[in-house]
């Protein structure tokens, strides 16, 4: 079965960059599907922000395509989220989500981590 | 980018209650919506995609139905565990959206 775990810096200066790591146990990245990254501002909705297939394409959400970068390391079973010049509206409950690549590309998510909180400081 | 609009946006039920949630897309979507299920602190869960099939090991309480741009949530008789956020998801086309969710609150 398996499992997703964010981990990283709660805090990050703004204007400075914000960088997460997703841990992935009981099964391989180089299955059919895409490894995805999910954010919650306080007292708002989910917002995709991206995914990376194991071949190495991503797919980013055009709202924040321009600071975003993910990757993944396959040999450790991890993946990485990179936002940059982050301000106090990238304040929010991060999560990992595995796609689940309906007809290849339609991403619905299962498992997701249990997120983890990143504050940008002014 | 498709907006998911769902309504309402808390609902106050009792123990046993039918409880409906529905969610619409700004555009036709087909069938391609999941639903979840968020508890505070927990990671959201997978209960329904393809609009109306369950996910493995969720309740039968649980049914979703819809096509194109309107669709529900059913939750046929409310449990005690059932209290908590939920939250539509097309996937039918980039970028993924969601709806801003949905509280179950205990009346």
């Amino acid at each position: 079965q398996v499992q997703l775990q964010e981990s990283g810096p709660g805090l990050v200066e703004s204007s400075g960059t914000l960088s997460l790591t997703c841990a992935v146990s009981g099964g391989s990245m180089t299955t059919n599907n895409w490894w995805s990254w999910v954010r919650q501002p306080p007292g708002k909705g989910l917002e995709w922000i991206g995914e990376m297939y194991h071949s190495g394409t991503t797919n980013y959400n055009p709202s924040l395509k321009s600071r975003v970068t993910i990757s993944l390391d396959k040999s450790k079973n991890q993946y990485f989220l990179r936002l940059s010049s982050v301000t106090a509206a990238d304040t929010a409950v991060y999560y990992c989500a595995r796609g689940l690549a309906v007809e290849r590309t339609r991403n619905l998510f299962d498992p997701w981590g249990q997120g983890t909180l990143v504050t940008v400081s002014s | 980018d498709i907006q998911m609009t769902q309504s309402p946006s808390t609902l106050s039920a009792s123990i046993g209650d039918r409880v409906t949630i529905t969610c619409r897309a700004s555009q036709s979507i087909s069938s391609w919506l999941a639903w979840y299920q968020h508890k505070p602190g927990k990671a959201p869960e997978l209960l329904i995609y393809k609009a109306s099939s369950l996910d493995s090991g969720v309740p039968s309480r649980f049914s979703g139905s819809g096509s194109g741009t309107e669709f529900t949530l059913t939750i046929s008789s409310l449990q005690p565990d059932d209290f908590a956020t939920y939250y539509c998801q097309q996937y039918n086309s980039y970028p993924w959206t969601f709806g801003q969710g949905t509280k179950v609150e205990i009346k």
